[in-house]
């Protein structure tokens, strides 16, 4: 059955470092989106993107944080100048349909040091 | 702000209990219901979308309903079995492009 991965799995970085998180969803799939869990905090939406542009993002994606569909098959996520508060699960989803459910990755744990 | 409760936050039952636990949402500005059933370490798992007041639906021993009017969900397991451990997360879709807002989670554990 096909699945969204996600790498690395845990990724350690020092605060003021760049940090990309990368997503593979599923291959016909056509909307994609981040999601984060701070420890003991909700899963909470970041960003969301179709037909190669955000489509939505929330009050947390600021300037820091991009996304890019580099070819047909990535997904990633980039934190510029990452903060201690950055520390989380990174979770990517991707659906057919804005209106389907959305499949998850297994997340990418950053710890910011 | 979109705010999703999910109760309770913890459940311990014996195998073979049924059991059932609830998401609360404002009914305003709703789209859809998402379950998902997550495991420690792995992928959150699917198990219902659901759209419509009133839905029902059943997947083996679980089945969730809806109430879009009340603004709630109940999720139900039959028979309780330790494979069913995990955290059950309940997501409302809404916005433009449908992005999840989450609720707690509900912890289940099944002791056998």
């Amino acid at each position: 059955e096909p699945e969204v991965t996600q790498t690395p799995s845990h990724q350690v970085t020092q605060m003021g470092q760049e940090v990309i998180l990368r997503c593979v969803p599923i291959s016909n799939h056509l909307y994609f989106y981040w999601y984060r869990q701070i420890l003991g905090q909700k899963v909470e939406f970041l960003v969301s993107f179709y037909n190669n542009e955000i489509s939505e993002k929330s009050e947390i994606f600021d300037d820091q944080f991009s996304v890019e569909r580099p070819d047909g098959s990535n997904f990633t996520l980039k934190i510029r100048s990452t903060k201690l508060e950055d520390s989380a699960m990174y979770f990517c989803a991707s659906s057919i349909a804005d209106t389907d459910t959305q499949y998850f990755g297994p997340g990418t744990r950053l710890t910011v040091l | 702000i979109l705010n999703v409760e999910q109760s309770p936050q913890s459940l311990h039952v014996q195998e073979g209990d049924s059991t059932n636990f609830t998401c609360s949402f404002p009914s305003s500005n709703f789209y859809a219901l998402h379950w998902y059933r997550w495991e420690t370490a792995k992928s959150p798992e699917a198990l219902f979308v659901m759209t419509l007041n009133g839905d029902e639906k059943k997947k083996g021993r679980i089945s969730a309903t809806l109430n879009t009017k009340e603004g709630y969900s109940y999720l139900y397991i039959k028979g309780s079995q330790p494979e069913d451990s995990a955290t059950y997360l309940c997501g409302i879709s809404s916005g433009s492009a449908r992005q999840l807002t989450f609720g707690s989670g509900t912890q289940l554990t099944v002791l056998p």
